[in-house]
């Protein structure tokens, strides 16, 4: 079956950059997503990557992925308090069915 | 673009009560997704609607769970009776498309829900 984790808590100064890390387990992945939540909000899509790709850059975003080792990453630089969220990681399998599949979130905490 | 909707956002009910949760996604997409968060958990798929057809509903608890969406357009997830386990929030999503390529799902704020 689908297993997607994420650790819990990352902690930031402003200004530095922000790793969050992904492990799946399901290898026919399509796609992969990077989405935010902030509190009492629903889900924000950021970014998200096709499965053939290793990389992908979005103005502070940087996404990649080793398919190898089934191991998905998002980098934002510049991390500001306003990123200060929970961040999903989620995948999606086959290219018939748009169902995702979410890891338990990470929490970022972002200290100015 | 209104985004989706959902109501109420908020409900506190107690057990063996019925309750029901509206949403209305963005104006023509054709694929409603209900997803169940628990605490400290990601969204996790209870039913999946293509139009007005129920494709996937593989996770929806059907003893107690129901849901419909009949004319294709906004959706009403309902439980009953609920228990003390579905204190949860409940998030609706929609997209454009029905299947193939990605497709962008979009969030309601969802249904926070409370059962005592």
């Amino acid at each position: 079956g689908e297993d997607v984790e994420q650790s819990l808590f990352l902690s930031v100064r402003e200004g530095d950059s922000s790793v969050i890390n992904c492990t799946y387990t399901d290898s026919s992945s399509t796609y992969l997503y990077w989405y935010k939540q902030e509190p009492g909000a629903g889900l924000q899509l950021l970014t998200y990557i096709f499965s053939n790709m290793d990389m992908k850059q979005d103005q502070r975003l940087t996404v990649l992925l080793n398919k190898k080792d089934k191991h998905l990453s998002l980098r934002i630089a510049d991390t500001q308090t306003g990123d200060s969220a929970i961040y999903f990681c989620a995948e999606s399998i086959g290219t018939g069915a748009n169902n995702l599949f979410f890891g338990t979130g990470t929490r970022l905490t972002v200290i100015p | 673009e209104a985004g989706v909707v959902q109501s109420p956002r908020y409900k506190i009910i107690e057990k063996k009560q019925p309750v029901a949760f509206w949403c209305n996604p963005i104006s023509g997409h054709n694929t409603l997704y209900w997803y169940l968060q628990n605490l400290g958990q990601g969204p996790e798929l209870l039913i999946r609607y293509e139009n007005e057809e129920a494709v996937d509903d593989s996770q929806l608890p059907k003893d107690r769970f129901s849901a419909e969406r009949l004319k294709g357009v906004d959706s009403t997830l309902k439980i009953q009776p609920a228990e003390l386990g579905d204190s949860a929030v409940y998030l609706c999503a929609s997209s454009r498309g029905t299947s193939g390529v990605y497709n962008e799902q979009f969030f309601g704020p969802g249904t926070r829900l409370t059962v005592l």
